[in-house]
Parts: structure tokens; C-alpha cells; sequence
């Protein structure tokens, strides 16, 4: 059973420019989370995403950065116009169902900003 | 969430227990006491939780004080590998809560 899987690993960006940060939660997971690592820092929770629905997006910057997890297909981070400010680890994570206790992680993409 | 109070740093001879503390005076009751840590940029790994019991599973025991205000995860025969930064997080566990993480602990494990 693979982990979950996000790519790229690795994203260069010029400012100004977009950036999409994929997420494949583990198989049967249809609960997936976004956390966001600044350098030097802790994690920080940006969203929380069933299938076709935003459940949580307390931790979410309100301009330029949306997520999406559609019937079909990977969860998407996506950052409109990014700003160096953006550099990060993006780290999403996924369960099975409500009740579960574990959050199981992925290797997180690495976004640099230029 | 309640928050958690743990040390900036440790260091642990290999082969030894490790022993991490974690002080959450503030927990609910229906809070549990989970741990994380994140190896060297990893995505974080789950370790292990508990309520109000102590816990044992193949990675860790956790210890929880009858008071519940606070917490020790014992690794118990340290390596090199379990060098990573451990997060201690108080969590409700009903529905899917978003997990808090602190500034945790940097273990590092001295051969």
C-alpha cells in the first residue's frame, strides 16, 4: 500500500508566477490535510479537505492560495502570484475516515521562490 | 487545543532510553495526548497516543500523570535513526481534528 504522495518534490517559482503542489492521499484516505513548514519553524495547518468539499480552511492565508480535492484526481494546493515570502515545505497528510487518529504524511514539497 | 510546553533540546546516548517530557496543564477531558516527531525534513511520523492510560506500542511508551497535566515519551533503546524533532499535541479526537504542532524537541541521539 503506497504512502501518501506529493509532487513535485521540489518547485522553483520566479515571483509572480503560480505554483501547484499535488497531494495523492493514501489509498482508500479520502480525508486529506495541508500544513505548511517555514524554515525554521513548526508546522502550521492551512486546510483540511474531504472529497469535493473544504471542511476546514482556518489556517489558510485569505488572498492568492486555494486547495481543492476533487471526486477524481490528486488534492491540489494551488498559490496564485507567489511572493518570496511563500518559500516553504508544504507537507499534506491523510486518513481514512472522521474517527481516525492517525494522520499519515507525505515527504512534502519543497517551494522555493526567486 | 490545550497547549504544550517541551524542552528546546536533549541529547540521549545511544542504547539508552530516551526520556521526552511534555507538561499540558491546561488538556480537557476529552483531549488526548498524541506524538509526532520529523525526522532530518520528513513529513512528520506518528508515534503514538494516549487519554489517560499509559501506552506501549513498538516504537514508544507513553506516560501520562494521573492528573493528566503532563506526559513522558520513553523511547527505550535509543538509535541513531530516532534523531529527529519530537512534537507533543494535545488533540480532541472526535470528528478530524487539525493537528497543532509546537516548536516540539530536537533529540539528538550521541553515538
Amino acid at each position: 500500500n503506497a504512502g501518501v504522495m506529493q509532487n513535485p518534490r521540489h518547485l522553483v517559482r520566479r515571483r509572480g508566477q503560480e505554483a501547484r503542489l499535488r497531494c495523492s492521499p493514501m489509498k482508500g484516505h479520502s480525508h486529506v490535510y495541508w500544513y505548511r513548514q517555514l524554515p525554521e519553524e513548526g508546522l502550521k495547518f492551512m486546510v483540511y479537505l474531504q472529497k469535493e468539499n473544504i471542511i476546514d480552511e482556518s489556517g489558510m492565508p485569505k488572498e492568492r492560495f486555494s486547495a481543492e480535492f476533487p471526486k477524481e484526481g490528486p488534492s491540489i494546493l494551488r498559490i496564485q502570484q507567489v511572493v518570496r515570502g511563500d518559500s516553504a515545505a508544504y507537507f499534506c497528510a491523510s486518513s481514512p475516515d472522521r474517527n481516525a487518529y492517525e494522520q499519515y504524511f507525505g515527504p512534502g514539497t519543497r517551494l522555493t521562490v526567486t | 487545543d490545550a497547549k504544550t510546553t517541551q524542552p528546546t533540546s536533549m541529547d540521549c546516548a545511544e542504547g539508552r532510553a530516551a526520556n521526552l517530557p511534555c507538561n499540558h496543564s491546561t488538556i480537557s477531558g476529552n483531549e488526548y495526548v498524541y506524538w509526532y516527531r520529523q525526522i532530518h525534513s520528513q513529513g512528520p511520523q506518528y508515534i503514538i497516543h494516549g487519554l489517560k492510560n499509559n501506552e506501549t506500542n513498538e516504537m514508544a511508551s507513553l506516560i501520562i500523570t494521573e492528573d493528566r497535566k503532563s506526559s513522558t515519551l520513553i523511547l527505550p533503546h535509543a538509535t541513531l535513526r530516532d534523531t529527529a524533532v519530537y512534537y507533543c499535541i494535545v488533540r480532541a479526537n472526535f470528528g478530524n481534528e487539525k493537528l497543532t504542532f509546537g516548536t516540539g524537541t530536537r533529540l539528538t541521539i550521541i553515538p
